[in-house]
């Protein structure tokens, strides 16, 4: 059984200051992917990104960066220099590949305030 | 924008009552996933769909049946509602080839439809 896992339910910190959400996974596969989706107040999903557990480079997207570790299962996403527009509800979810049938298992989320 | 839709964006209903939900996937995807989104249960899968056949179910209750149609718009069906099935429904679309494991065909999300029961 596939399992995400993040501790930290919400985080608060003022603006400009770097955060870090952690998400640690579980799987039997050898095959799967990891992903990063933000919900804004809005509501909506915002796909952030993917990850193959044959790929454990580190990325950087602008003020975003991701460290994915096979070692300890874990999957964590830093803001630098956060921004009140990063406010949102983080949620870290894991997809196995099984015949086509690619559902997400997502984490319980993690709420991030940034404070002005 | 994601390219899927889904419809109504609200919906208030009472208890033991039914409900559609409608979802149009970006076109060319030939899968629908549902999901719902709750308080209590967070964000877990309900059921796919490719091509019109159900292809995986997850923690979706009898209550729920969904169904995708030749022209692959997916609509959720929920009936006797309760209080608990207040939730925000997310449909979600890929291209998603069968019987190709290893190969991910990443998921868009529609904006999902906020139902409220009470």
């Amino acid at each position: 059984a596939q399992k995400v896992t993040q501790a930290q339910t919400e985080i608060s910190v003022v603006e400009k200051e770097d955060v870090t959400l952690d998400c640690v996974y579980e799987t039997r596969d050898t095959t799967y992917y990891l992903f990063w989706y933000k919900q804004p107040p809005s509501g909506e999903l915002v796909f952030l990104i993917r990850r193959n557990s044959f790929d454990e480079q580190n990325e950087i997207s602008g003020r975003y960066s991701w460290n994915f570790q096979k070692s300890t299962s874990s999957f964590n996403f830093t803001i630098t220099a956060s921004q009140v527009v990063d406010s949102a509800v983080y949620f870290c979810a894991l997809s196995d590949v099984f015949f086509g049938n690619e559902k997400l298992t997502f984490g319980t989320g993690t709420r991030l305030t940034i404070i002005p | 924008d994601s390219g899927v839709t889904q419809t109504p964006k609200h919906l208030i209903t009472a208890t033991g009552q039914r409900v559609t939900l409608r979802c149009s996937p970006r076109s060319g995807d030939l899968s629908v996933y549902w999901y719902q989104q709750s308080l209590d249960q967070g964000l877990q899968f309900l059921i796919h769909y490719y091509n019109g056949e159900e292809r995986a179910k997850g923690n979706i209750l009898e209550r729920f049946s969904a169904q995708q149609f030749p022209d692959l718009h997916s609509e959720l069906n929920l009936s006797s509602l309760e209080l608990g099935d207040s939730a925000l429904y997310f449909c979600a679309s890929s291209v998603s080839p069968p019987g190709q494991r290893g190969l991910y065909n990443e998921q868009f999300f529609g904006p999902g439809t906020r139902l409220t029961v009470l």
